[in-house]
């Protein structure tokens, strides 16, 4: 059974700082990994997502991979209120299967 | 505009009475997917399927049955709902399994 780990949180961080999310996984065998944003009654979108070892910055977000380590994270910078929302790591493993989402990390920005 | 959509958004039934919730996406993906959505449970995969007539089962597809007989439409079945049922459902599309996945807006189905 393929496990994607968050803490839920709730994370909370003060408006302008960097927002740190981690997510482990348990399949080594896994190839892509997604970092999906869901505000409350709404449904997830996709803000990142990494295959290779290192850094993607993509404005104010940079996801970082560690295949070895097994874990994805995802920094925001310069964190604004509207920041604040349910951040769903997922993985897709390296066979025909689909995504394994973690149970997600409840994000807040404080003015 | 690019979108996947459901059908109905909210709907409360009884034990027993068969359902379906439809999902149609107009991106001309291959990959479509359905998860229903649990407190304290995350998003757990239903079933998805890699294209027309080709189907397969997620982490938790007792209870639930799906077709794929049209590229643009992945309906939900569930023959005799049951109140362990009760859950947020999404429907969801991408182009290839391992890429962005688009989001429907959700169904909020309660079985009594």
């Amino acid at each position: 059974q393929k496990e994607v780990e968050q803490n839920s949180g709730p994370l909370s961080v003060p408006e302008g700082a960097i927002a740190s999310l981690n997510c482990t996984y348990s399949d080594r065998g896994s190839q892509s990994f997604f970092w999906y944003r869901q505000y409350s009654g709404k449904s997830p979108e996709l803000i990142m997502f990494i295959y290779s070892n290192g850094d993607k910055e993509d404005g104010r977000f940079t996801a970082q991979l560690n295949k070895a380590s097994q874990y994805v994270s995802l920094l925001i910078r310069d964190s604004q209120p509207s920041d604040s929302a349910t951040y769903l790591c997922a993985v897709r493993g390296g066979g025909a299967d689909g995504l394994t989402f973690g149970k997600g990390t409840h994000l807040i920005i404080q003015p | 505009e690019a979108q996947v959509t459901q059908n109905p958004r909210y709907l409360i039934t009884v034990t027993g009475k068969k359902l379906t919730v439809t999902c149609s996406q107009n991106m001309n993906h291959e990959y479509m997917s359905w998860y229903r959505q649990d407190p304290g449970l995350g998003l757990r995969q239903i079933y998805y399927s890699m294209n027309v007539e080709v189907t397969d089962k997620g982490d938790v597809p007792e209870g639930y049955k799906v077709s794929r007989k049209e590229k643009r439409n992945f309906p939900l079945i569930l023959e005799s709902p049951s109140p362990n049922q009760t859950s947020l459902y999404f429907c969801a599309s991408s182009s290839d399994r391992g890429y962005e996945q688009y989001f429907g807006p959700g169904t909020r189905l309660t079985v009594t």
